[in-house]
């Protein structure tokens, strides 16, 4: 079974530039997951979607964040415009549902560098 | 956001060695997990603890669900080098629209020495 696969695995910018994240989740989940995850810290959770539609994004910083998930399947992520504080490796997770415990698989991650 | 605190933040055994780690938190958890990421990679579950009180093993692993449910802990007996990596504690809460969602700890750097 294929993983969770993520693109580009990294990126570098200049600040002020912007800058877009891709994740395909395993085949049927329906869950999928967008994790900040700064340099020496646990990862933190941006945004959650169910399907397509957004169920958690309490901690997405909205004046320069925005990610989609058409289809229910595939997402993009995007920063517009970047700060240097938005350096960090972006993980994507998928799991099968929202209730009750799940596994999260995670992809490899996109690691940003902003110059 | 909110963190779980984890100790020790790094450590170096020799191999052979067991190594015990801990995580902590203000908030109470029904779910307690415990993720090793290696490096230029995702977090990956090693264990997964749904009980206050219980212990689980999987393989040279053990961890334990707290009883006060504010707090986990992770052993590895007899450590190899492949242990190296950082590992991560997660607990799960249920969000505001009833779906679950997971905060994850400071992580313990381990690094093994031959």
């Amino acid at each position: 079974e294929a993983g969770v696969a993520q693109s580009p695995r990294y990126k570098i910018i200049e600040k002020r530039q912007s800058v877009a994240f891709w994740c395909n989740p395993i085949s049927g989940h329906a869950t999928l997951y967008w994790y900040q995850q700064i340099l020496g810290q646990g990862p933190k959770l941006l945004i959650q979607f169910q399907n397509n539609g957004v169920v958690d994004d309490s901690q997405l910083p909205k004046d320069r964040f925005s990610a989609e998930r058409l289809k229910g399947v595939d997402s993009t992520l995007k920063i517009q415009p970047a700060k240097l504080e938005d350096s960090a490796v972006y993980l994507c997770a998928s799991s099968l549902m929202r209730t009750g415990y799940n596994e999260q698989f995670f992809g490899p991650g996109t690691r940003l560098t902003v110059l | 956001g909110q963190q779980l605190n984890q100790s020790p933040q790094s450590m170096f055994i020799q191999e052979g060695e067991d190594v015990s780690m801990n995580c902590t938190s203000s908030s109470i958890f029904n779910t307690w997990l415990w993720y090793k990421q290696d490096p230029g990679e995702g977090p990956v579950l090693l264990i997964a603890l749904y009980k206050a009180g219980e212990l689980t093993s999987n393989g040279r692993l053990t961890a334990q669900f707290g009883i006060t449910r504010k707090d986990s802990f992770l052993n590895i007996s007899a450590s190899i080098p492949s242990d190296v990596g950082i590992y991560f504690c997660a607990g799960q809460l249920v969000g505001a629209s009833g779906t679950y969602k997971y905060i994850f700890g400071t992580g313990t750097r381990l690094k093994v020495l031959a």
